[in-house]
């Protein structure tokens, strides 16, 4: 089983809608959770942290729930440059932050 | 700032060719990493280093060494390349303590022939 697991879509969306990305991990001693985003053929970059209350970022709302190892990424009202691949990311816990990144969700927002 | 730099950004090796990839950051990061990048499958980490001087081994750090003379980079060393490391190779730092946002470099594609 991998540590980190993702639905590799591709999710195909018109403008305007809403999306929701949900991702699993297998160590529950992990402490620290992502989504990151990356853009055809560029570096991945920090969408936004995730944390145990839940957390919103404009139109993005991330969702983490220990208990079921479970974590959620809902993007509202979808446009064209969120075209991307969003990857679900996981420290693993231990002396230094190594993180574990799921293989990512392709999303493809069209007009 | 130019933040996280690669070179070189292609490159194209026979096998049994060795090379070295730089990475070079202007952020006073104490952490800075190696990971690989192939299709299908999430960026997996090659060597890490937390502070100048010292390094350490990842998940895949076979094939690969590492080295860390100055703070602001980090080397990737591969002595006698091998078609199965054919990938993009990024490179990424981090503000001490572990619990941070990572920065990526633009990454380096190689292809082993």
């Amino acid at each position: 089983r991998k540590e980190v697991e993702q639905d590799p879509g591709p999710f195909n969306v018109p403008e305007g809608a809403t999306v929701a990305f949900n991702c699993t991990y297998s160590n529950s001693a992990s402490q620290s959770f992502f989504w990151y985003r990356q853009d055809c053929r560029k570096e991945p970059k920090l969408l936004m942290s995730v944390y145990s209350s839940g957390n919103e970022d404009g139109r993005f709302t991330a969702q983490l729930n220990r208990a079921s190892q479970y974590i959620s990424l809902l993007i509202r009202d979808s446009k064209l440059s969120d075209s991307a691949t969003y990857l679900c990311v996981v420290n693993s816990g231990g002396g230094y932050n190594k993180l574990i990144f799921g293989a990512g969700t392709r999303l493809a927002v069209h007009p | 700032n130019a933040g996280v730099t690669q070179t070189p950004k292609f490159r194209v090796l026979k096998t049994g060719q060795s090379m070295t990839l730089l990475c070079a950051q202007d952020m006073n990061h104490e952490y800075m990493y190696w990971y690989r990048q192939d299709p299908g499958m999430g960026l997996r980490l090659i060597h890490y280093s937390v502070g100048e001087g010292t390094t350490a081994k990842g998940e895949v750090p076979d094939g690969y060494n590492v080295s860390r003379l100055k703070k602001q980079n980090f080397l990737l060393g591969l002595e006698s390349a091998a078609p199965s490391q054919t990938s993009v190779y990024f490179c990424a730092s981090e503000v001490a303590g572990g619990q941070n946002e990572q920065f990526f470099g633009p990454g380096t594609r190689l292809t082993v022939l």
